[in-house]
């Protein structure tokens, strides 16, 4: 079946190291997401790519780097920058000419 | 600039109990709109979208929800609750035409109660 996978599910790092988080999919979407998720805060928008080699800043991009070297793959890393990294990261994609997100389950990054 | 706003954030229903959870948006232009379902400890499935044409939209689990643009909302509807539509649900709008910004809600979690 197809989808989106993020890995791993839970990860912890100590304050200071980078880290970054993996999301593969094989739907063949042109666009890829990276959202992060605190309570009550809804989703965040840290970076986007709508094309392979191609990507932008969100919202809160401060702390965050991506890379699109494929179609299928867009891993984050999470800086030693990052200021407050803790959270729940999402990956999402969507086809050309469509308008909703298929997202993954998720990495919950701890940083202790 | 657009905005999403769920006053609720959190709405306990009895069992097969009706339940509306309010969804209001701004924005300059045309919108898209939609409503995402998240389960716990899971990512963010759509439940339904409204892009065009009939302001009343549905989903296969018996959600709907109607665009209604002199009031700006968007408010999702179930006439009977179970007790698996426990879950986070969160409201977006983007803009129309082409690829526009989604811009999420802070969520409203849904407890039903048996």
């Amino acid at each position: 079946d197809g989808g989106i996978t993020q890995s791993p599910k839970y990860l912890f790092r100590k304050e200071g190291q980078n880290v970054t988080l993996s999301c593969e999919q094989n739907l063949n979407h042109d666009a890829m997401y990276w959202y992060r998720q605190d309570p009550g805060q809804g989703l965040r928008l840290i970076y986007y790519s709508q094309i392979v080699n191609d990507f932008q800043k969100g919202d809160i991009a401060e702390g965050y780097s991506v890379s699109r070297e494929k179609k299928e793959s867009f891993p984050l890393t999470v800086t030693s920058a990052q200021k407050n990294p803790t959270a729940f990261y999402l990956c999402a994609s969507r086809p050309t000419g469509e308008y909703g997100y298929t997202f993954g389950s998720g990495t919950r990054l701890t940083v202790v | 600039a657009q905005s999403v706003t769920q006053l609720d954030s959190q709405v306990p229903v009895f069992e097969e109990a009706p339940v509306e959870l309010r969804c209001n948006y701004s924005s300059s232009v045309s919108v898209y709109l939609f409503w995402y379902v998240q389960y716990p400890n899971q990512g963010l499935q759509l439940l339904l979208k409204y892009l065009s044409g009939s302001t009343l939209v549905e989903s296969i689990n018996g959600f709907e929800a109607e665009f209604n643009k002199s009031q700006t909302s968007f408010h999702l509807r179930k006439p009977s609750v179970h007790i698996s539509d426990t879950a986070e649900y969160f409201c977006a709008v983007s803009g129309s035409g082409g690829y526009q910004k989604v811009t999420f809600g802070t969520g409203t979690k849904l407890q039903v109660i048996p």
